[in-house]
């Protein structure tokens, strides 16, 4: 059973639009939540995190939403430029344990 | 820094083959990490290690097997090579789980083919 769900593969965004990326999740007993950004042909690179404290961090066009009530975190990016087309994970830090990944949302931003 | 680099970028392998990718990392972490990458499957654990001489298995840990003999080096070892084992590899270091805030860092990968 999967503890950290991103429902969907693909997201198409215009360019200077809000882009939304979800992500769910079922083990409440966390530290942190990341997000991670991939390229293709590269390696991921982190982008932003939350601790299970917060229900909001914001990093420039970049802030996440958690809402510890619905199980459920968000990367909102704004505006959104095409050199945001990546691979986004969102993972979860959960005591000594490794970080659990999401099957990832491939985010398109069309000029 | 070089951060975390794998060799190699590429291989190429038939059936029943083996082969072992090198991870180094330059940051001194203790915690380092291998997965892998498959079309819609994100990113599965292999193996872990939590210092030198430590290894663990992961979320999909068959047909791997893994060695952590300096901090600086982890070793993942394919024994007897297998198509479903065509994937893109990624390794991975942090500092320490138990720090209040952990960022894995990750190598470029290595994109193996079975035959």
């Amino acid at each position: 059973d999967q503890q950290v769900k991103q429902n969907s593969p693909s997201l198409s965004v215009q360019e200077g639009r809000i882009s939304i990326l979800n992500c769910d999740y079922t083990n409440s007993m966390f530290d942190y939540f990341l997000w991670y950004k991939k390229y293709p042909a590269e390696g991921p690179t982190f982008l932003i995190s939350i601790s299970s404290i917060k229900d909001k961090n914001e990093d420039g066009r970049f802030t996440v939403f958690l809402n510890k009530s619905a199980k459920h975190l968000s990367l909102h990016i704004v505006p959104s430029q095409p050199g945001d087309s990546a691979v986004y994970f969102c993972a979860q830090r959960a005591g000594n344990t490794p970080l659990v990944f999401g099957k990832g949302t491939r985010l398109s931003v069309i000029a | 820094n070089a951060g975390v680099t794998q060799t190699p970028k590429f291989r190429v392998l038939k059936t029943g083959q083996s082969m072992t990718l090198l991870c180094a990392q330059d940051m001194n972490h203790e915690y380092m990490y291998w997965y892998r990458q498959d079309p819609g499957m994100g990113l599965r654990l292999i193996h872990y290690s939590v210092g030198e001489g430590t290894t663990a298995k992961g979320e999909v840990p068959d047909g791997y097997n893994v060695s952590r003999l300096k901090k600086q080096n982890f070793l993942l070892g394919l024994e007897s090579a297998a198509p479903s084992q065509t994937s893109v590899y990624f390794c991975a270091s942090s500092y320490n789980e138990r720090a209040d805030f952990n960022e894995q860092f990750f190598g470029p990968g290595t994109r193996l083919t079975v035959l």
